[in-house]
Formats: C-alpha cells, structure tokens, sequence
C-alpha cells in the first residue's frame, strides 16, 4: 500500500507562535490532500484541503503548501491558540480501480503551551 | 444538524461472536467508508462504497464485510471477531464529486477478548 508519514510524532509550541506539520507521501499519482485535526475522544475534522495542481491554498489562519517534487505536504498554523492542541493527520486520496482510497499519515500530536 | 452516526460507541465482546456496528449519515452523501485507527499506524481504509450496492476493499479489508443496500446507511460486519480487530472503528462520507473531505462519525471502540 502507500505510505504517508510525518516528520515529526510530537510538537510543542507557545501560544501566539507559528505551528507547523509536515507530512511526506510517496505515490505521485495522489491528486488531492487533506488535512484533519482530531481532539481526544471525537472523530477526524476537516481542516483544509489541496489539490494537486496547487501548490498553496489558505484558510483561516491555516496554510497548506505541496511540495509535488518532493512529495512533501505541510500545515502552518498561524498564532497557535490552546485550542488548536490535537493530533493532526495528513491524507493523500489515490483514484483506485472502483473509486477513492484514502491513506492517512499517523499522526503528529500538537501540544500549545499557554 | 449534519452529521455521521455509529452505534454502538463501544462494545466489549468475545471471539468468534458476530458483530455489526452500524453508521448513518443525513447528508445525503454517495461516498462512504471505514477506516480503523491503531496506535501509531493512523487510520486505514477497510472498505468504501461509491454508492449503494458499489463497494470495495480498502488497505486492510479482511475479516471485515460491508453492505450498502441505502444510501445513508453502511454497516460493518464482522462475521467472526478475533482479538486482533480490537481497535477504534471510525465511518465516514462524503459526496462522490470530485476531492471532497470526509465528514467522521465520532468512532466506535471495540474490544475482542
């Protein structure tokens, strides 16, 4: 199968700070990418997506950049708030022969430190 | 309120005993799947369903089957647990249009004893 992994298992950061996860995938025929926040005891929550003929895309307060070269994926984090402590996933979506298969990387967990 | 449903939220059973865990979704959403979160390995797809009566495997479908006979609706079965499928099932859905995020239910933890 395709493997997603991220740089880092942890992070801490001060609050106010800039936050930022990195995801690396490998199959590059992945042509859309998702990041989700997931806080303890709930499912996945979408934060922001990309496809792959962007190389950034901006919501509030959150960045995603695609680095398609190196097959490289991160989320920026603006003025961390304590809020934003979660663990983090990056997913790539892969057209399989029936439909959409999903991988997730396996996690990076973000801690704000008041 | 939009939203994906799973029952139960947590079962503890035993080997061998058949189980369904259940998910609906009011969205209206053709995409549907199930993944299994363990710790450090994230979450993997089991199966996933285009539409009703289109389903396929995912990255690590055995010991698990799945129906989709409504559109709202895609149970997960599994015949004949085994301790190894101890774990945090999650469902999701989405539209089937083109790149579209996944909407999770709140996961459901199962223990295989």
């Amino acid at each position: 199968g395709e493997s997603v992994g991220l740089h880092l298992p942890t992070l801490s950061v001060q609050e106010g700070d800039n936050s930022i996860i990195n995801c690396a995938y490998s199959n590059s025929a992945s042509d859309y990418f998702i990041w989700y926040k997931q806080e303890s005891g709930k499912g996945p929550q979408f934060i922001i997506d990309i496809r792959s003929n962007m190389d950034k895309r901006q919501g509030q307060r959150v960045t995603v950049l695609l680095n398609k070269t190196v097959k490289h994926l991160s989320l920026q984090i603006a003025a961390t708030q304590p809020g934003d402590s979660a663990v983090y996933f990056c997913a790539e979506k892969i057209i399989a022969r029936t439909g959409n298969q999903f991988y997730f990387g396996t996690g990076t967990s973000l801690t704000v430190i008041p | 309120e939009a939203q994906v449903t799973q029952n139960p939220r947590y079962l503890i059973t035993v080997t061998g005993k058949k189980l369904t865990v259940t998910c609906s979704q009011n969205m209206n959403h053709e995409y549907m799947s199930w993944y299994r979160q363990d710790p450090g390995l994230g979450l993997r797809q089991i199966y996933y369903s285009m539409n009703v009566e289109v389903t396929d495997k995912g990255d690590v479908p055995e010991g698990y089957k799945v129906s989709r006979k409504e559109k709202r609706n895609f149970p997960l079965i599994l015949e004949s647990p085994s301790p190894n499928q101890t774990s945090l099932y999650f469902c999701a859905s989405s539209l089937r249009v083109k790149n579209q995020p996944q909407h999770f239910g709140d996961g459901t933890r199962l223990s295989i004893l």
